[in-house]
C-alpha cells in the first residue's frame, strides 16, 4: 500500500518563528489532507490539498503531486499551534481510505 | 449544520467483552470511515461504509465489524476485546467514498483491562 513519511518527527520553536513540515508519499493520490490534533484528540481539518497551493491565515500548504510531496507552512507561530500535525493521503484506486503519516509533534514555547 | 458526533466519549471494558461505538455523520454526508489510533501513533483505517454497504477495509480482523443506518449514522462493534484494542476510535464522514474531505468526530477513548 501507499507509504506516507512526515518530517521532522519533532519540532521545537520559539513563539513568532516560522516552520515548514513535510509529507512525502509513495504513489499517486486523489486526496491529501493536513490535520492538527489537539490535546483532547480531536483532528482538526487544516487543508484538503491533493494538488496546488492554499492559504488560511498564518497557515499555507503546497502539494506537488508529480513529485509526491506536500509542505505545510506555519508563520509567526503561537503557543496554541502546539500539537501533532498529521498528513493523510488516499491513493488513487486504493482500498484504504486515508493513510496517515506518523505526524510531526510541534512545541511552541513562549 | 451539526458536525460529526461520537458516543460514548470514554469507555472501560474487560478483556473478552464486546463493545459498540456510535457515530453520527455530518448533515448531507453519506459516507462514514472508522479509524483506530493507538497512543503515540497516527490513526489507522479500519473500514468505510457508503450508502449502508462496507466499501473498503483495512488490516483489521473480522471481530471488528460495522453497520451504517439509513440516516447514514454508523456503529463500530468489536468482539472478544483484547488489551491491544485500547485506543482512541475516530470516525469521519464525507460527501462521498473517494476524493472527498473527511471530517472527524471527537473520538471515543476505549480502555481494555
Amino acid at each position: 500500500g501507499i507509504q506516507v513519511e512526515q518530517s521532522p518527527p519533532d519540532l521545537i520553536l520559539q513563539e513568532g518563528a516560522n516552520s515548514t513540515l513535510r509529507c512525502n508519499f509513495s504513489d499517486s493520490v486523489n486526496n491529501l489532507q493536513w490535520f492538527h490534533q489537539n490535546p483532547w484528540g480531536q483532528l482538526i481539518n487544516l487543508f484538503y490539498i491533493p494538488s496546488g497551493t492554499k492559504q488560511n491565515g498564518r497557515l499555507s500548504a503546497t502539494t506537488v503531486a508529480t513529485e509526491r510531496y506536500s509542505l505545510l507552512y506555519i508563520s509567526s507561530s503561537q503557543t496554541t499551534d502546539s500539537g501533532v500535525y498529521f498528513c493523510a493521503v488516499e491513493a488513487q484506486g486504493g482500498s484504504e481510505k486515508l493513510v496517515f503519516g506518523k505526524g510531526t509533534k510541534l512545541t511552541v514555547n513562549p | 449544520e451539526t458536525g460529526v458526533t461520537q458516543s460514548p466519549t470514554h469507555l472501560i471494558k474487560t478483556r473478552g467483552q464486546q463493545v459498540t461505538l456510535r457515530c453520527s455523520s455530518q448533515s448531507g454526508h453519506n459516507t462514514v470511515s472508522w479509524y483506530q489510533q493507538a497512543l503515540g501513533q497516527g490513526p489507522q483505517f479500519i473500514f468505510q461504509y457508503y450508502r449502508e454497504e462496507e466499501n473498503g477495509r483495512g488490516n483489521f480482523p473480522p471481530r471488528f465489524s460495522g453497520l451504517q443506518f439509513p440516516n447514514y449514522s454508523s456503529e463500530l462493534n468489536v468482539n472478544a476485546l483484547e488489551l491491544d484494542d485500547s485506543a482512541l476510535y475516530l470516525c469521519a464522514s464525507s460527501l462521498g467514498p473517494a476524493g472527498e474531505t473527511q471530517y472527524f468526530g471527537p473520538g471515543t477513548r476505549l480502555l481494555v483491562l
